[in-house]
């Protein structure tokens, strides 16, 4: 039960792009169409952005999508804003009922 | 309004013993997976335990196998989770967690609770 793998870090100016990946194996990410993002806070809980890959909860805006390839997912914030900077996770199952989650993802807005 | 809200946290000393509890509130809690997740001080998140809606079914990850008990009181709406033979790498919070959006094999999280911190020290 291995954490997946994410970039420590990643950053953008206002109204532009960044993409973070999450890498895993055959066994968890690539074994199963099903991974969720997670968005945290500083002293706060975290709150799903992403399910299923792809498929947003209510009320979270449409620049967040999700994709996936193989062993590696991808969550994408487009137009980002200040209230975006935040601490992203992933997780997928690792075995039937069992999950992890990605190392997380410092998100930086300059 | 879904509201989930832990209790029980605190300071224990290694070996020592602790029994979280998460009072549910506003949605029928017999139909939900629940579970736990913790994240230790300036750590990432990690999955620590699932119980099935009846509470027939119990997963766990393995650092805390044989340690850990997850259980629920449908008639309390409340979730619990037993700490035993703690080590100071439990040391985080423990946030209660409502599992939901669910496809044929996996689920997400949709409501997490607050969070209660336990510290293992001597």
């Amino acid at each position: 039960q291995s954490a997946l793998t994410q970039p420590p870090s990643a950053s953008g100016s206002p109204g532009q792009s960044v993409t973070i990946s999450c890498t895993g194996t055959s066994s968890d990410v690539g074994g199963y169409n099903y991974v969720s993002w997670y968005q945290q806070h500083p002293g706060k809980a975290p709150k799903l952005m992403i399910y299923e890959v792809t498929k947003r909860p209510s009320g979270v805006p449409d620049r967040f999508s999700g994709s996936k390839s193989g062993n590696t997912a991808s969550l994408t914030v487009s137009g980002l804003q200040a209230e975006d900077e935040a601490d992203y996770y992933c997780s997928s199952l690792a075995a039937s009922k069992i999950y992890v989650f990605g190392s997380g993802t410092k998100v930086t807005v300059l | 309004e879904v509201q989930l809200v832990e209790s029980g946290g605190g300071l224990v000393q290694p070996g020592g013993s602790l029994r979280l509890s998460c009072a549910a509130s506003g949605f029928t809690f017999t139909i939900y997976w629940m579970g736990w997740v913790r994240q230790a001080p300036g750590k990432g998140l990690e999955w620590v335990a699932n119980i099935k809606q009846d509470g027939s079914d119990k997963y766990y990850v393995d650092s805390v196998a044989g340690r850990f008990t997850i259980s629920r009181d449908n008639a309390e709406n409340s979730l619990y989770l037993q700490l035993n033979s703690l080590r100071a790498e439990d040391t985080a919070v423990y946030y209660c967690a409502r599992w939901s959006y669910c496809s044929t094999t996996s689920c997400a999280i949709d409501y997490w609770g607050q969070g209660t911190l336990v510290t293992v020290s001597s």
